[in-house]
């Protein structure tokens, strides 16, 4: 399974825009780039995926350049609600085998006033 | 709203006791994943199955074991608790071959403590 490096911790402030970027230098042909927010006290929720370009949902927006060994999620205007631990994970969601994905430890955003 | 339900919350078990966590999805997802997390590792995944009666050990097997005898319902066994598997335990599902994907949905956890 292709690994994943992201930073540990980001702050910002309320109305800024947030990038985290993730390095996935062995990703493979079929995998897919996904990322999760995390709460305290929540089990992780999918956020946005996507394979290449740019992704755009309610959320977020996710950036893969042509060469997908990196990806940056976007979320436009953070709010204090924002606050939580992001994860990016690769992994082929089409895949058999049940299609496991390995977590690393995430990026810990704190949006401050 | 689709949904991943851990039975309990939070739970204090005696180290020596046989642990029972279950988790049930209302999804008809093939897949289900537990996993669990602590401050500093993230989440690791201790076993999956992508069919009923079906299990795969995950990175951290080692003192659980899981049940799939129905599609909705994945159990997490700890066979004798020890003080090292206080920790939050993590359940999940997911639909192989979905488009668009919508990911993994994960219940919201079970804090276990053994003392």
């Amino acid at each position: 399974l292709a690994k994943t490096t992201q930073p540990i911790s980001m702050d910002s402030y309320e109305g800024q825009e947030v990038n985290i970027t993730c390095s996935h230098n062995n990703i493979a042909t079929n995998d897919y780039i996904t990322w999760y927010q995390q709460f305290p006290s929540q089990g992780p929720r999918f956020i946005i995926q996507g394979y290449k370009t740019k992704v755009t949902n309610e959320v977020a927006s996710l950036f893969i350049p042509a060469d997908r060994k990196s990806s940056t999620l976007s979320l436009p205007r953070v709010s204090l609600s924002d606050t939580a631990v992001y994860y990016c994970l690769v992994g082929d969601p089409n895949g058999g085998g049940g299609n496991k994905l390995t977590f690393g430890t995430g990026t810990q955003l704190k949006v401050e006033l | 709203d689709v949904k991943v339900t851990q039975s309990s919350r939070y739970l204090v078990k005696r180290t020596g006791e046989k642990v029972f966590l279950e988790c049930v999805q209302d999804m008809d997802h093939e897949n289900m994943f537990w996993y669990r997390q602590d401050p500093g590792l993230g989440l690791r995944l201790i076993y999956f199955s992508y069919d009923v009666k079906m299990k795969e050990k995950g990175d951290i097997p080692e003192g659980y074991s899981v049940s799939r005898e129905k599609k909705e319902r994945f159990s997490l066994i700890l066979e004798s608790a020890s003080t090292n598997q206080t920790s939050m335990y993590l359940c999940a599902s997911s639909l192989t071959g979905q488009e668009p994907s919508r990911g993994y949905t994960f219940g919201s956890g079970t804090r276990l403590t053994v003392v």
